[in-house]
């Protein structure tokens, strides 16, 4: 089975433009999650998609927002990017929602924000 | 607010040495605990979770309700045990994972 695949994997941008990232889960996993990786707060979860529905959200400001299609594949989207955006946003996919489906994670895209 | 946290940000052990690395989470009920590894150059991935009660790669979770710790051990440390290890535990209702900052295991040879 194929992995969790993200793109793009890199990306530059200047401060107040926006970005979309791309997620595409395992075949068959419904649920997508999206975290937010830096060094000085680590692993931040941002939401969650099951269904095409949000089914849980992070502390995050409105900027960030993402959607998930029919075919399970999802998309977060960040607005009005600060420099403080900057980092590796993680996407992880898994069959459902019970605690006891294992996370799989993708390669990550690294967001630099200039 | 619920808290994960790992005290070491880098933990270095010889070969062969037992190792541990620490978790301690904030107080809740019944917590469901993880630890994820991450292999230089390598996604992040499940090591083990706590209600399986397994070992996996020859480490060991066992959850201290009453220290609220969750350390992973190994009695012999391979080479190869080299990565970022993470705690982790599914918070609240809305089933957020909360996430330690990591420990990077360091086995030296």
């Amino acid at each position: 089975k194929a992995g969790v695949t993200q793109t793009p994997r890199y990306l530059i941008k200047t401060r107040g433009q926006q970005v979309t990232l791309s997620c595409s889960p395992i075949s068959g996993h419904r649920s997508v999650s999206w975290y937010q990786q830096t060094p000085g707060q680590g692993l931040q979860f941002l939401f969650e998609y099951f269904s095409e529905t949000q089914r849980n959200k992070g502390n995050f400001p409105g900027r960030f927002s993402g959607r998930q299609f029919s075919n399970s594949r999802s998309e977060m989207n960040v607005s009005t990017l600060e420099l403080g955006d900057s980092a590796l946003y993680l996407c992880a996919s898994r069959l459902g929602l019970p605690s006891t489906d294992t996370q799989y994670f993708g390669p990550g895209t690294r967001l630099t924000v200039l | 607010a619920q808290r994960v946290t790992q005290p070491e940000k880098l933990l270095s052990v010889f070969k062969g040495a037992p190792v541990e690395l620490k978790c301690n989470y904030s107080y809740s009920g019944s917590p469901e605990l993880f630890w994820y590894v991450q292999y230089s150059r390598q996604r992040l991935q499940l090591l083990l979770r706590h209600i399986s009660r397994e070992s996996i790669k020859g480490f060991t979770a066992d959850l201290n309700k009453g220290e609220t710790s969750f350390h992973l051990k190994k009695p012999f440390a391979q080479e190869e045990d080299s990565a970022m290890y993470y705690c982790a535990r599914y918070a609240g209702n809305n089933r957020k994972l909360i996430w330690g900052l990591g420990t990077s295991l360091a086995v030296n040879p």
